[in-house]
């Protein structure tokens, strides 16, 4: 079954500064890489995807990019804020017609004012 | 707010014992999944069903059981209880027409097991 690996498992960073949460995946056939921020005790919210048949999607201070060939897809938050502490979680899915996504452990993401 | 509903938000209950919790989809969404999540454990898929159907199986305990009813909402049933049960159970709705589809969260059950 999909594998899915994400690193680091936490990140420190200053209030402004870039965060970056990557993720590997095993399968190739995964095509579907949803990104989801939970806050303590909190939903995991859907912030932002892509589909294998894009390499970038932005979404104001998100970016996720994908890179088939290598098997692996990044969050990147710019301009850092406090209210972006949370936990986020990478997920891959769509491998076999399947809808169930495999998620990483999680990034504890800490913005420091 | 996804527009997924979980009833009750927090459930303390005794070892050995037997729960309910319930999810009732968004509005127009076919598909409910079923997770656990615990400190060490990350977000573990348990069960899938569709229109009523179940569709997929994870690592679902054969002490838990769920099921879909004719108005979309769904059940996940939990007994004979232990002290390691205690997590978030959250559901999860999609539509899952023709293609891999995002899933919303509902709020969660936070269950603890004494």
């Amino acid at each position: 079954g999909e594998n899915v690996e994400q690193h680091p498992s936490t990140l420190s960073v200053q209030e402004g500064d870039s965060a970056v949460i990557k993720c590997t995946y095993s399968d190739s056939a995964s095509n579907y890489f949803p990104w989801y921020k939970q806050e303590l005790g909190k939903r995991p919210q859907l912030i932002i995807d892509i589909r294998s048949n894009v390499g970038e999607k932005k979404d104001q201070r998100i970016a996720v990019t994908l890179n088939k060939t290598a098997k692996h897809f990044s969050l990147h938050i710019t301009e850092t804020q406090p209210e972006d502490s949370a936990v986020y979680f990478c997920a891959a899915s769509g491998s076999g017609g399947s809808y169930i996504p495999t998620f990483g452990r999680g990034t504890s993401l800490i913005v420091h004012p | 707010d996804s527009g997924v509903t979980q009833t009750p938000k927090h459930l303390i209950t005794a070892t050995g014992q037997r729960v309910t919790l319930r999810c009732s989809p968004r509005s127009g969404d076919l598909s409910v999944y079923w997770y656990q999540q615990s400190l060490d454990q990350g977000l573990q898929f348990l069960i899938q069903y569709y229109n009523g159907e179940e569709r997929a199986k994870g690592n679902i305990l054969e002490r838990f059981s769920a099921q879909q009813f004719p108005d979309l909402h769904s059940e996940l049933n939990l007994s004979s209880l232990e002290l390691g049960d205690s997590a978030l159970y959250f559901c999860a709705s999609s539509v899952e027409g023709t293609g891999v589809t995002e899933q919303y969260f509902g709020p969660g059950t936070r269950l603890t097991v004494t």
